[in-house]
């Protein structure tokens, strides 16, 4: 069964502090899909990025960056510079070939960036 | 605009009468999925469709119900709700093309059943 974990319920910094928000996953499928969904202060659900297991590049996006290692199943994500408007929920998810497209969604991590 | 609509936004409801959660996508994705938000345990997928006349479960099904009669439209169905599905509800819809992609999100609904 597909279980994706963020141990940190909620992260602190001040703004400009780089800081990274971990996800470690499970699965017994070769061909599965990672996501990152942020969810700021106003409750809307936003896509940041989605990886097959194929392709083990790490992304950067402006500010963002994302760490992808099959060896320990995690696929870990990076802001740096940290801004007080990256205050939000993030939570990353997975979704197995072999699950019926099932998606599968971590507890979620409270970033709170302040001034 | 492309976008997921649902309605309605907020909704206060006593245990056991039925209620309908209506969920429309303009954007002629095949994908529709409905989530659950519980404090603490992120996102829960209820159910989901990849097209039309075809659904099936997701993690946490019971005491929901759903159907898929045109492609735009996914509505969740409550026969008999109780106060523990009292929670934030959000549909979403993708395409589907080589897996899973970006799931569009709607603005969410707040249930209450008391």
């Amino acid at each position: 069964a597909q279980k994706v974990t963020q141990a940190q319920t909620e992260i602190s910094v001040v703004e400009k502090e780089d800081v990274t928000l971990d996800c470690v996953y499970e699965t017994r499928d070769t061909t599965y899909y990672l996501f990152w969904y942020k969810q700021p202060p106003s409750g809307e659900l936003v896509f940041l990025i989605r990886r097959n297991s194929f392709d083990e590049q790490n992304e950067i996006s402006g500010r963002y960056s994302w760490n992808f290692q099959k060896s320990t199943s995690s696929f870990n994500f990076t802001i740096t510079a940290s801004q007080v408007v990256d205050s939000a929920v993030y939570f990353c998810a997975l979704s197995e070939e072999n699950a019926g497209n099932m998606l599968t969604f971590g507890g979620g991590t409270r970033l709170m960036v302040k001034p | 605009e492309a976008q997921v609509t649902q309605n309605p936004r907020y909704l206060i409801t006593v245990t056991g009468k039925k209620l309908t959660v209506t969920c429309s996508q303009n954007m002629n994705h095949e994908y529709m999925s409905w989530y659950r938000q519980d404090p603490g345990l992120g996102l829960r997928q209820i159910y989901y469709s990849m097209n039309v006349e075809v659904t099936d479960k997701g993690d946490v099904p019971e005491g929901y119900k759903v159907s898929r009669k045109e492609k735009r439209n996914f509505p969740l169905i409550l026969e008999s709700p109780s106060p523990n599905q009292t929670s934030l509800y959000f549909c979403a819809s993708s395409l589907w093309a080589s897996g899973p992609n970006e799931q569009f999100f709607g603005p969410g609904t707040r249930l209450t059943v008391l």
